[in-house]
Parts: C-alpha cells; sequence; structure tokens
C-alpha cells in the first residue's frame, strides 16, 4: 500500500542550526502539507502546498520555516536558526483530491526533532 | 476564533465495552469534520469524513455523528478492542476562498481499552 515516507525518524540539533525534514509523498497526490505536534499537545497546522507554491499557512509558520519540492518526488521542510521550541514532532501529508472537496490526507510516521 | 473541543479529555473502558467520544467546534463557515486515529508516536490515520449535509457515516465499529446545527459530532466506538487504544481526534476544517484546506485540530481523546 503507498505510502507517505518521512527522514530522518528523528533528528536531534543545536540550538541555532538549520535543519531540513524530508518528506515523500504518495506518488500520485497532488496536495502536500506539513503539521507538527509538541509533545503533549495538539496536532498544529503549519503550511500546504500545491502546484508548486505555498497555498496557505499557519501563524507559526514565519520566516524561519520554508518548504521546497526540489524534485518530482520529495517535499521537504526547512528551519533555519532552530530554537528550543521548534523541538516537536513533524507530520508531513498529501492527498490526491482537495481535503476541501472530501479528499484524504494520508500522514507519514513523523519527524521527531529535538533541538538542545 | 475557530476552535475545536473534545471530551473527555482521556477514557478508560474494558474490553468489548462501547464508548462514544464528542466534539464540539466554532469553526464558520464549516466543510467538513473528520476523525482521526492516532497511535502513540505514529501519524494520524483518517476514520471518516464527514460534510455539512451528513449526518451518520460508519467505518467498521466506528460511526461518527454529525449535528451541524449544534456544531457537535460524536465518535462512538462499538465493541472495543485492546487495539482501540490510542488518540482520536477531530479535525474540523474551514471553508475558505479559493478552495484552500485550513484544519482545526482538537487536542484528542486519549482512550485506553483494558482486557
Amino acid at each position: 500500500e503507498p505510502e507517505v515516507t518521512q527522514t530522518p525518524s528523528h533528528q536531534v540539533t543545536q540550538m541555532g542550526q538549520e535543519v531540513i525534514l524530508r518528506c515523500v509523498p504518495i506518488s500520485n497526490h497532488l496536495y502536500f502539507y506539513w503539521y507538527r505536534q509538541i509533545l503533549g499537545q495538539k496536532v498544529e497546522f503549519l503550511v500546504s502546498f500545491y502546484n508548486n507554491e505555498i497555498s496557505e499557512k499557519s501563524e507559526i509558520f514565519d520566516d524561519q520555516f520554508s518548504v521546497e519540492r526540489p524534485d518530482g518526488s520529495n517535499f521537504t521542510l526547512k528551519i533555519r536558526s532552530t530554537k528550543l521550541e521548534d523541538s516537536a514532532m513533524y507530520f508531513c501529508a498529501s492527498s490526491e483530491v482537495n481535503p476541501t472537496a472530501g479528499g484524504e490526507l494520508f500522514f507519514g510516521e513523523g519527524s521527531r526533532l529535538t533541538v538542545l | 476564533k475557530n476552535q475545536v473541543e473534545q471530551s473527555p479529555q482521556s477514557l478508560i473502558i474494558l474490553e468489548g465495552k462501547n464508548c462514544t467520544l464528542q466534539c464540539n467546534y466554532t469553526v464558520s463557515p464549516f466543510s467538513n469534520l473528520r476523525w482521526y486515529k492516532q497511535d502513540t508516536g505514529r501519524g494520524p490515520v483518517s476514520l471518516t469524513i464527514m460534510t455539512f449535509s451528513e449526518n451518520t457515516k460508519s467505518n467498521g465499529r466506528y460511526t461518527a455523528t454529525l449535528d451541524a446545527d449544534t456544531k457537535q459530532s460524536s465518535l462512538h466506538i462499538t465493541a472495543s478492542q485492546l487495539s482501540d487504544s490510542a488518540s482520536y481526534i477531530c479535525v474540523v476544517s474551514l471553508h475558505a476562498s479559493g478552495g484552500s484546506y485550513i484544519p482545526t485540530f482538537g487536542r484528542g481523546t486519549s482512550l485506553i481499552v483494558h482486557p
């Protein structure tokens, strides 16, 4: 069964370092998303991406964050100059059909980021 | 402010018993509502999706209801199994201009099923 894959599964970094989290969405999906979940808290929407551009972003997704689809398969989240509060599980998701039209989101297993 | 409130925060039941989880929301304009199951340390997995016109939808032992007038949804789990132990998350999406998908997540209900 096709699935969304994320790497790394866990990354530990020093405060101020740059981090790139990678995602390979399901191959025929067109809509891509990043979410984060701070330990013990709810899942939070970060950004959605369609047709090679950001379609929506939340207040959390400030200039520190960027997304890119560098080739036909990868979807990356870059965090510049990480802060302690960036420590969280980051989930990538993709959908074939626009979720507002009922498309189902498929989530990856997550990348746990620990900022020391 | 668009909010999604879930109750109870946590629930412990015995294997084989039924349970109902609640979701109240203030998201407007409403597009659709999804229930997800999230196992510890894993990504959420979709259980059901409900649109404005749907009142009830079943997926195996899971039955979701929606009352768009009172902005309430419930997820009923029948004949619980140990594998049902997980966090159940209600996600309500805003109907945004241009078709953008803007979800608001609830905090989830942590369900523990004991043998």
